[in-house]
């Protein structure tokens, strides 16, 4: 089946530690997204690639990285920078540059800061 | 004042109710409007798609935009339980997924 895979779900992580998330999908959409659910706002996202080895900051890419080696995978790290990283991340993808809107999401992984 | 304000709920309904959600949007530009259902601990899934004014019906769903108020609209009707949900609106003016502007969402139950 086609889709996206986002690993860890949960995942849990001391102050002042990087951590990654993976994000791995297998539908051959050129363009790829991270974003960030808080409760109580909507969907912001922190970045995207459009191709393999180019990416664009969303809205809320400070203390983020990613990198887009290869088509299928989008990892974001999330860097001791990162104020208040404690959230539920979303990685999506779309075809072309999706438009109309028509995002694919995974799961989603749930980090929490101890 | 947000781009795009959504009524959060919960919303409570028996079964075979019929369901109004909505959003409001202050950027007049928007022409590309979106419904998402998000279930509990999962990513959400594209539900309805418009483009400019008008109403699209798809089953039990029937999506609506008011440019004119700037206001959107999610009917469903004859609401069953699987349709407990969190529904987001997206819209965004120029199209791609990169410019997306999404509502807080608002969380639905449908009760047995």
């Amino acid at each position: 089946d086609g889709g996206i895979t986002q690993s860890p779900k949960y995942l849990f992580r001391k102050e002042g530690q990087n951590v990654t998330l993976s994000c791995e999908q297998n539908l051959n959409h050129d363009a790829m997204y991270w974003y960030r659910q808080d409760p109580g706002q909507g969907l912001r996202l922190i970045y995207y690639s459009q191709i393999v080895n180019d990416f664009q900051k969303g809205d809320i890419a400070e203390g983020y990285s990613v990198s887009r080696e290869k088509k299928e995978s989008f990892p974001l790290t999330v860097t001791s920078a990162q104020k208040n990283p404690t959230a539920f991340y979303l990685c999506a993808s779309s075809r072309g540059r999706g438009l109309g809107g028509e995002l694919f999401f995974g799961e989603g992984s749930r980090l929490t800061v101890l | 004042q947000k781009e795009v304000e959504q009524d959060p709920g919960p919303l409570s309904v028996p079964e075979g109710a019929i369901v109004s959600l909505n959003c409001t949007y202050s950027n007049s530009a928007f022409q590309y409007f979106m419904w998402y259902r998000q279930y509990s601990r999962k990513g959400p899934e594209l539900l309805m798609y418009t483009y400019s004014s008008g109403n699209k019906e798809d089953g039990r769903f029937t999506a609506q935009v008011d440019k004119s108020s700037k206001y959107i609209s999610l009917f469903i009707r004859d609401s069953q339980p699987s349709d407990s949900a969190t529904y987001l609106c997206a819209m965004s003016a120029r199209g791609g997924a990169n410019n997306l502007f999404f509502g807080t969402g608002t969380r639905l139950t449908v009760i047995p």
